[in-house]
C-alpha cells in the first residue's frame, strides 16, 4: 500500500527556521516525485515545488522561488520542505504528493498533511 | 502564468446532478485533473487524464474536457459527495496549476 506519512504539526516563531518531511512507503521512492502544496486556512490549493528524488533535481514556483528549498533522503525515503525564516503568513497545512503514474503531471497520492503555526 | 477558473460554489439536490466547470486558455489541449477535498481531510483524486476514473472512485463521477472548459458531472449525487472539488492541469511554464475550487453543497 503506497503511504505518504508527514511529520507533526508545529507552532514557530516569525523567524525562525522549520523543516518538514514526508516519508513514502508502499513504493520504489526513487520512481516518482514528490510535490509540496500549501493551503492557507480557509483558502485552495497552491503547488510550491516538486523534486525528482532520483536525482535531488527542483521546481519551485515563482510564488515560493527563494523563500522555501526542498530536499530529499534517498536512504530513507523522505522529501523534506525547509523555511530559513518564516513569516507569519507561512501559517497554513502543507501537503506533499505523489506525482500519478505515467506521463501525465497530476497527483494520485498525498499525505494526511502537517499544520505550520507561525506566531509571536 | 497559466490559471484556471472555477466557480466558488455549486448547489445540487440529492440524487440530481452537480456540474462542475474549470475554464483555462486551451484547456482542451492538456489533460484535466479533478480532486475532491472534504473538511479536515486531503485531497482525494477523482478523475485524470479527463475523464478516467482512478480505482475506488464511484461511477457517478465522470469529466469532459474541450476547448476552454473541463467539466466534472456527479450523477446522482449524494450527500458524501459534499466538498470542496479543485480542477488541476500542467502548463510547461507554470507547471503544476490548480483552480480555485468550487464548494459543493448537497441541499
Amino acid at each position: 500500500e503506497v503511504q505518504l506519512v508527514q511529520s507533526g504539526a508545529e507552532v514557530k516563531k516569525p523567524g525562525e527556521s522549520l523543516r518538514i518531511s514526508c516519508k513514502g512507503s508502499g513504493y520504489r521512492f526513487t520512481n516518482y516525485w514528490i510535490s509540496w502544496v500549501r493551503q492557507m486556512p480557509g483558502k485552495g490549493l497552491e503547488w510550491m515545488g516538486r523534486i525528482d528524488p532520483s536525482d535531488s533535481y527542483t521546481n519551485y514556483s515563482p510564488s515560493f522561488q527563494g523563500h522555501v528549498s526542498i530536499s530529499v533522503d534517498k536512504s530513507i525515503s523522505t522529501a523534506f520542505l525547509h523555511w530559513s525564516s518564516l513569516k507569519a503568513s507561512d501559517t497554513a497545512m502543507y501537503y506533499c504528493a505523489r506525482r500519478g503514474s505515467g506521463s501525465s503531471y497530476y497527483f494520485d497520492y498525498w499525505g494526511q498533511g502537517t499544520l505550520v503555526t507561525v506566531s509571536s | 502564468s497559466y490559471e484556471l477558473t472555477q466557480p466558488p460554489s455549486v448547489s445540487v439536490s440529492p440524487g440530481q446532478t452537480a456540474s462542475i466547470t474549470c475554464f483555462g486558455d486551451k484547456l482542451g489541449d492538456k489533460y484535466a485533473f479533478w480532486y475532491q477535498q472534504k473538511p479536515g481531510q486531503s485531497p482525494v483524486l477523482v478523475i485524470y487524464q479527463d475523464s478516467k476514473r482512478p480505482s475506488g472512485i464511484p461511477e457517478r463521477f465522470s469529466g469532459s474536457n474541450s476547448g476552454n472548459t473541463a467539466t466534472l458531472t456527479i450523477s446522482g449525487t449524494q450527500a458524501m459527495d459534499e466538498a470542496d472539488y479543485y480542477c488541476q492541469a500542467w502548463d510547461s511554464s507554470t507547471y503544476y496549476v490548480f483552480g480555485s475550487g468550487t464548494k459543493v453543497t448537497v441541499l
